[in-house]
C-alpha cells in the first residue's frame, strides 16, 4: 500500500529556470493538496485539487505559479522563473474524500516526502 | 480568514516528563483540529485529530483537549520518550467542514534521555 509519492525529492534551479513537482497520490485517493514550507515556519497551503479541477488556489501566487492533477499521472505544481524566495519545501498531501470534516466522517490528509526546491 | 497560534515554539522535558503544546485558532466555525509529528527531513504525520463535538480524545500517551469557547486546543503527551523529539504542528480547517487546514508554526520538542 504506497503513500503518497513525490519527486525529485531535491531539486536544484538556477533563478529563471522552471521546476516541475510532481505528485501521485496515495490509492483511491482523488483530492490533492500542495503545502509550502519555509524554513522554521509551518505548512501554507497553497492549492486543492480534485481529477482535472482546480478546487480552491486562494493560497498560491498569482504569477509564476501553477498545478494541475491531470485525469491520468501525477498532480504537477509548476514554478516558472524561479526566484530565491521560491526556495522552500513542498509537500503534498492526499485525502480520500475532501479532508476535515465532510458528513461527519473525517478523511485524514497523508502528506508525501516533500520536494526541496533550492534556487540559486 | 483562520490564523492559528502555537507555543512555545521549543520545548525540552526530561525522559519520562510529560510535554504541552498549546494552540489557540481564530475562526470560530473551525470544527476539525489535526495534530502532526514532523521528524527532521520527513514528512508530517497525523498523530491525532479531534472534532468540535468532543471535548477530550486520547490515545495511549497522547490526549488532545479543545476549549471551543476559548478556542484553544492542546496536545498531552505522557511518559515521553527519545523517539518523541520531533516538531509538532497543530491546524484547524478554515471554516465548518472545510478542506483546507491552517497550521501553526511548529513546536520543535526534544525529550532528554
Amino acid at each position: 500500500n504506497a503513500g503518497v509519492m513525490q519527486n525529485p525529492r531535491h531539486l536544484v534551479r538556477r533563478r529563471g529556470q522552471e521546476a516541475r513537482l510532481r505528485c501521485s497520490p496515495m490509492k483511491g485517493h482523488s483530492h490533492v493538496y500542495w503545502y509550502r514550507q519555509l524554513p522554521e515556519e509551518g505548512l501554507k497551503f497553497m492549492v486543492y485539487l480534485q481529477k482535472e479541477n482546480i478546487i480552491d488556489e486562494s493560497g498560491m501566487p498569482k504569477e509564476r505559479f501553477s498545478a494541475e492533477f491531470p485525469k491520468e499521472g501525477p498532480s504537477i505544481l509548476r514554478i516558472q522563473q524561479v526566484v530565491r524566495g521560491d526556495s522552500a519545501a513542498y509537500f503534498c498531501a492526499s485525502s480520500q474524500d475532501r479532508g476535515g470534516w465532510t458528513s461527519g466522517r473525517t478523511y485524514e490528509q497523508y502528506f508525501g516526502p516533500g520536494t526541496r526546491l533550492t534556487v540559486t | 480568514g483562520e490564523n492559528v497560534e502555537q507555543h512555545p515554539s521549543t520545548l525540552s522535558v526530561q525522559e519520562g516528563d510529560s510535554a504541552v503544546i498549546k494552540c489557540t485558532y481564530s475562526d470560530s466555525a473551525s470544527n476539525y483540529f489535526p495534530w502532526y509529528k514532523q521528524e527532521l527531513g520527513k514528512r508530517p504525520q497525523l498523530i491525532i485529530d479531534i472534532r468540535s463535538n468532543v471535548g477530550e480524545k486520547k490515545d495511549q500517551r497522547i490526549a488532545v483537549t479543545l476549549n471551543k469557547t476559548a478556542k484553544h486546543f492542546s496536545l498531552h503527551i505522557t511518559e515521553t520518550q527519545p523517539e518523541d523529539s520531533a516538531v509538532y504542528f497543530c491546524a484547524a480547517n478554515s471554516g465548518a467542514g472545510s478542506y483546507q487546514l491552517t497550521f501553526g508554526k511548529g513546536t520543535k520538542l526534544s525529550v532528554i534521555p
